[in-house]
């Protein structure tokens, strides 16, 4: 079946402008993830959504981030008046729950410049 | 607070050659987990250990979990130049979410 898919792929913006990333999960996975990954580390836990809402938000780094998933499924998250330390590759992932022995399946990632 | 730690950081063996990565972590673990990365690309799942003693192969990679310990290893036995990538181990406790170490970049050279 189909896997997590991310929209778009790559993502070029100027500093203080709003983008927003799409997330389309595996179809039944309740729970969804947001990571970023700046280069040379390793990702890093932004978000969570068990159904429509955010269980633990804990990883956003600022107020300029925010993340929505209104109907459970599809996920968008966005940044605000960007800035050039936001450039990393964003990614995401879906499982069929939270916790438990449900693991999670990664999408390929929207890399995104800020110039 | 949950911190993973791999060493190396970087890893440069010759083809046919055997070597280990260690993943290290600071507490109770429910899930650990070993993922592949190529350059640009998403993770790619490799390998779920759950129980203390867990041992897992696949091809020329084997993976096992000490609980007590906190220790993982990721063992390569004659190394391919295909198996060149960025290995990242990721751990899970409770409802804490996933935590990844900083990840070891293998380089297999002829």
């Amino acid at each position: 079946g189909a896997g997590v898919s991310q929209t778009p792929s790559n993502k070029v913006t100027e500093k203080g402008k709003y983008v927003e990333l799409r997330c389309d999960p595996i179809s039944g996975h309740t729970a969804l993830y947001w990571y970023r990954q700046s280069l040379g580390q390793g990702p890093e836990f932004l978000i969570y959504f068990q159904g429509t809402g955010a269980a633990d938000d804990s990883g956003l780094p600022n107020d300029r981030f925010f993340a929505v998933r209104p109907e459970g499924s599809v996920s968008t998250l966005k940044i605000q008046r960007t800035e050039r330390g936001d450039s990393a590759m964003y990614l995401c992932a879906s499982s069929l729950g939270s916790g438990g022995p449900y693991e999670q399946y990664f999408g390929p990632g929207t890399r995104l410049t800020v110039t | 607070e949950l911190k993973v730690e791999q060493n190396p950081l970087f890893l440069s063996m010759q083809e046919g050659k055997n070597y280990t990565i260690y993943c290290n972590y600071s507490t109770t673990s429910d899930r650990l987990y070993w993922y592949r990365q190529d350059p640009g690309k998403s993770l790619e799942s490799l390998f779920v250990l759950l129980s203390n003693g867990a041992v897992k192969q696949e091809g020329r990679l084997m993976a096992s979990l000490d609980t007590k310990a906190r220790l993982s290893t990721l063992h390569i036995t004659a190394a391919v130049h295909d198996l060149s990538a960025t290995y990242f181990c990721a751990v899970e406790s409770g409802n804490t979410p996933l935590v990844f170490g900083k990840g070891t970049r293998l380089s297999v050279i002829a």
